[in-house]
C-alpha cells in the first residue's frame, strides 16, 4: 500500500517567488495535517483537515501561507511571497478521523529560500 | 518553554547497551505517541499509549504512559546500531490529532 506521497521533495527558490507544496494522503484516511520541521524550533503543526475542510489553522505563522484541500486524495500548501525564514522541511500527514493522533507521514518537502 | 520536555537530547551508547529516554510536561494528554525519524524522511509512529499506567512492548523497545498521563518513558534493551535515529514523543490534549511534539531525542549506537 501507497503510503503519504508529497512532491517535490526538494524545491529552492529566491525570496519572493511562490511556492506551492503538494500531499496526496494514504487511501481512505480522512484527516490530514501539515508540519513544519527545523532545528530551533522542532515538528511544529500548522494546518490540519478533516473530511476535506480546515479545522484548526492557528499554527500557520502568518497570512503569506495557505492550505487547500480541494479532495480527499490531494493537498497543497502554499507560500506566498516566500521568503529565507520559511526555509524548513515541510511534511504532510494522514490519519483515520476516529484514530486522530496515530499519524502516517509522509517523506516531506525540503525547501530552501534564497 | 516546551510543551513536552524530552531527555536526554544526545544519547551516544554501545551496541548491547541499555536506555532510557524521557518525555515530561505539566499538561495532561489523552494519547501520547512515540515516532523514530531517520535523516531524509518522515517520522515512523512507533506506538500510541491512552491509558494512564500502560505500558507497550514493542520487540526490545518498552513504552509507558504515567498514571497521571502527563509523562512518558521509552526503554531500548540491548540497543543495536539499527536503532539509532531520532526519536520524537508526541502528545494530544484534545482529542483532535492536534500533537505537540517534544523536541526529540538524538540516538547513536557504536558497534
Amino acid at each position: 500500500d501507497a503510503g503519504v506521497i508529497q512532491s517535490p521533495r526538494h524545491e529552492v527558490t529566491e525570496m519572493g517567488q511562490e511556492v506551492t507544496l503538494r500531499c496526496k494522503p494514504i487511501s481512505g484516511h480522512n484527516s490530514l495535517f501539515w508540519y513544519r520541521q527545523t532545528m530551533m524550533r522542532g515538528l511544529e503543526l500548522l494546518i490540519y483537515f478533516n473530511n476535506n475542510v480546515p479545522i484548526d489553522d492557528s499554527g500557520m505563522p502568518e497570512d503569506r501561507f495557505s492550505a487547500k484541500m480541494p479532495n480527499a486524495s490531494f493537498s497543497t500548501l502554499k507560500i506566498q511571497p516566500s521568503e529565507p525564514r520559511d526555509s524548513a522541511v515541510y511534511f504532510c500527514a494522514s490519519s483515520l478521523l476516529d484514530i486522530p493522533y496515530e499519524q502516517y507521514f509522509g517523506p516531506g518537502t525540503r525547501l530552501t529560500v534564497t | 518553554t516546551q510543551l513536552l520536555e524530552q531527555s536526554p537530547q544526545f544519547l551516544s551508547i554501545q551496541e548491547g547497551e541499555n536506555l532510557t529516554v524521557y518525555c515530561n510536561s505539566s499538561s495532561v494528554f489523552s494519547s501520547l505517541q512515540w515516532y523514530r525519524q531517520e535523516p531524509g524522511e518522515g517520522p515512523v509512529l512507533l506506538v500510541t499509549v491512552v491509558t494512564g499506567g500502560e505500558v507497550k512492548k514493542l520487540k526490545r523497545l518498552t513504552f509507558q504512559f504515567g498514571d497521571a498521563r502527563k509523562d512518558s518513558s521509552l526503554h531500548i534493551t540491548a540497543a543495536q546500531t539499527g536503532d539509532t535515529g531520532l526519536y520524537l514523543c508526541a502528545g494530544d490534549r484534545t482529542s483532535y490529532g492536534k500533537l505537540t511534539f517534544g523536541q526529540g531525542t538524538i540516538l547513536t549506537v557504536h558497534p
